[in-house]
């Protein structure tokens, strides 16, 4: 059974700081890994990482695929409390079914 | 564009009643899915649409039926309300069927049964 497991499941951390989140799936026949960030509301798309994509960036925020080890991580740099939010992995592979973690909540504090 | 849009946004109902929830989305998008959040959890699937006309069951079909009424609309329905589907629904869409394409989510509908 296709399953994405997230860790940690929450994170407090301050304003400036680094974070990493991590994302480990088992699927069959992979197809891409999607980051999306939940404000409270509907998640909002940041990154989508296929076999052909393994690394994206936008900002302060990076993504990376290790299609070997079967895991992607998010990274997000000199944190502000606006990326104060859950934050979702989601894998689509071989059934076709977009399969979600239960997230990581990031709090930043001033 | 209003992208995706559900309604209602909040719903209380008791054990046993029936409701519909609505989506529709302006994108021309194919596809359309229903999830489910609870506290704690990942989004869920309930049911997918791949394009107009025809509805599959995703993870967690049970105590759901849902209508693709045309290319824009696609609804949810709870025939007999339980506590266990105290939950935020989701309503999605995307271009064509678990495309690498992204999929745009609606703001939510929060329901509780009582």
């Amino acid at each position: 059974e296709d399953k994405v497991v997230q860790s940690p499941l929450s994170l407090v951390v301050h304003e400036g700081d680094t974070v990493t989140l991590n994302c480990s799936y088992e699927v069959t026949n992979f197809r891409s890994l999607l980051w999306y960030k939940q404000e409270k509301k509907a998640p909002t798309f940041l990154f989508m990482l296929t076999s052909s994509g393994i690394e994206k960036k936008s900002g302060r925020l990076s993504s990376i695929l290790d299609k070997k080890e079967l895991f992607s991580i998010l990274n997000i740099t000199a944190t502000q409390t606006g990326d104060s939010a859950v934050y979702l992995c989601a894998h689509q592979g071989g059934s076709e079914k977009l399969v979600f973690g239960k997230g990581t909540k990031l709090t930043v504090n001033p | 564009n209003a992208g995706v849009t559900q309604t209602p946004k909040f719903q209380v109902l008791k054990t046993g009643q029936s409701m519909t929830l609505q989506c529709a989305q302006d994108m021309n998008h194919n596809s359309m899915y229903w999830y489910r959040q609870d506290p704690g959890m990942g989004l869920r699937l309930i049911y997918y649409s791949a394009s107009e006309g025809t509805t599959d069951k995703g993870e967690v079909p049970n105590g759901y039926n849902v209508s693709r009424l045309n290319k824009r609309e696609f609804s949810l329905r709870l025939e007999s309300a339980a506590p266990s589907q105290t939950s935020v629904y989701f309503c999605a869409s995307s271009d064509r069927v678990w495309s690498t394409d992204t999929q745009y989510f609606g703001p939510g509908t929060r329901l509780t049964v009582l």
